[in-house]
């Protein structure tokens, strides 16, 4: 099993430009997640979501928009990239079990993001 | 709001000591917590998950334990080795899909 995958792994935009990190999973996993991480910060949430067609807000989402078409992929959009934006994002994916066991989270290696 | 806080920020040991590494949380009501590994440029390796119902778990020379009531776990690791050298992160679990991260341990294994 491949895991979560996401590309790209490093991506420079100009400020203004929009792009979308992909991130697939092969687990058959319900949630999926998108954090971005940067320095003194932590992973912050960014967008989430608990089954194709459900997604909701985490923590930052301004300037993000996401959709989720199949289980297997959840991919995120940055409308216009702002030099804000600059960060590592991460994919998440996990069961959710629902029955009091929720299970571990998985991460993709991430996406190394500049916007200049 | 949930706030997870990790301290210390950065520790340096002699190899083949003991230590914790501590997470703090302001709501209990998490799901489940779990602990991870960064290398540094790379993604996050699970080590560890507790349920809310568990008080620790263990995995080779890694203990983790959970204090709901308190609002704490702590990483233990037993007879550290260079190899051990990396970011150590917590991160709790809320309703939903919500991870809630701490900033992070820094961990150096000196040989």
């Amino acid at each position: 099993n491949a895991g979560v995958t996401q590309t790209p792994k490093f991506q420079v935009l100009k400020t203004g430009q929009s792009m979308t990190l992909q991130c697939a999973q092969d687990m058959n996993h319900e949630y999926m997640s998108w954090y971005r991480q940067d320095p003194g910060m932590g992973l912050r949430l960014i967008h989430y979501s608990v089954g194709a067609g459900i997604t909701d807000q985490g923590e930052v989402p301004n300037g993000y928009n996401v959709s989720r078409s199949t289980t297997e992929d959840f991919p995120l959009r940055l409308l216009s990239a702002a030099p804000s934006q600059t960060s590592v994002y991460f994919c998440a994916s996990r069961w959710g079990a629902g029955d009091g066991k929720e299970t571990e989270a998985f991460f993709g290696q991430g996406t190394r993001l500049t916007v200049v | 709001k949930q706030e997870v806080t990790q301290i210390p920020a950065a520790l340096s040991v002699p190899e083949g000591e003991n230590l914790v590494l501590n997470c703090s949380f302001t709501d209990s009501a998490i799901y489940n917590l779990q602990w991870f590994r960064q290398d540094p440029g790379k993604g996050l390796t699970s080590l560890l998950l507790i349920q809310s119902s568990q008080r620790e778990q263990t995995s080779g020379r890694l203990n983790a334990s959970l204090d709901k009531s308190s609002g704490r776990s702590t990483l233990y690791i037993a007879a550290s080795q260079p190899g051990d050298s990396a970011t150590y992160l917590c991160a709790a679990l809320y309703n939903f899909n919500k991870f809630y991260f701490g900033s992070g341990t820094k961990l150096n294994v000196k040989p």
